[in-house]
């Protein structure tokens, strides 16, 4: 697995964007950028995921460098219940991989 | 909805007890995964199956064992516990085709050894 680096922690105001950065400088060319978060006390959950074309669903929006050696999850209006930790990690999207957890950045929303 | 229940949500035990944590997805995947969550540390994964009765070490094997006898479920256990294994473990899901990446978690179950 490719290794990726976040910032330790970010804040946030209610109703503002939150752009949470990632880089991955060694992705391969097959691997995927995927994003998950976890709200206290509870397991992690899939957030959204990309090759090099930016995503977009009902959650975040994925924006990937046209290298991929960074990616940038963006939530458009962040709300309270969105203060978590947010885990980027890349893999490939079929067959048998471990996936690596680094210690993600933790989203402070606040009012 | 798809699920993956752990048996225990939380659970004290005594140093030197075997112990044993239950996890079950409905979702027929192949790929199962353990972690445990330590403060400042993230998530290590501990062992995954890809497949029954296949089990790979991940990155912190040590003072664990796990048994995938059946598709649905993996079980990780703990010999004799050490109060250095009171973490919050969590299992998670994949298939292995499409959407391999994208893995689905149980709620976590918090032990404590004393």
């Amino acid at each position: 697995d490719a290794k990726t680096t976040q910032p330790p922690s970010m804040d946030c105001a209610e109703g503002r964007a939150a752009n949470l950065p990632c880089n991955h400088s060694t992705i391969s060319g097959n691997e995927y950028v995927y994003w998950y978060r976890q709200i206290h006390s509870q397991g992690p959950q899939y957030i959204i995921h990309g090759l090099k074309n930016n995503e977009t669903n009902e959650m975040a929006s994925l924006i990937i460098t046209e290298d991929r050696k960074s990616s940038t999850l963006i939530l458009p209006h962040a709300t309270l219940r969105d203060t978590a930790v947010y885990y980027c990690i890349v893999r490939l999207n079929t067959g048998f991989q471990k996936l690596v957890f680094g210690t993600g950045t933790r989203l402070l929303v606040s009012p | 909805d798809v699920k993956v229940t752990q048996s225990s949500r939380y659970l004290v035990k005594r140093t030197g007890e075997k112990v044993f944590l239950e996890c079950v997805q409905d979702m027929d995947h192949e790929n199962m995964f353990w972690y445990r969550q330590d403060p400042g540390l993230g998530l290590r994964l501990i062992y995954f199956s890809y497949d029954v009765k296949m089990k790979e070490k991940g990155d912190i094997p040590e003072g664990y064992s796990v048994s995938r006898e059946k598709k649905e479920r993996f079980s990780l256990i703990l010999e004799s516990a050490s109060t250095n294994q009171t973490s919050m473990y969590l299992c998670a899901s994949t298939p292995r085709l499409a959407g391999a990446g994208e893995l689905f978690f149980g709620e976590g179950s918090r032990l404590t050894v004393l």
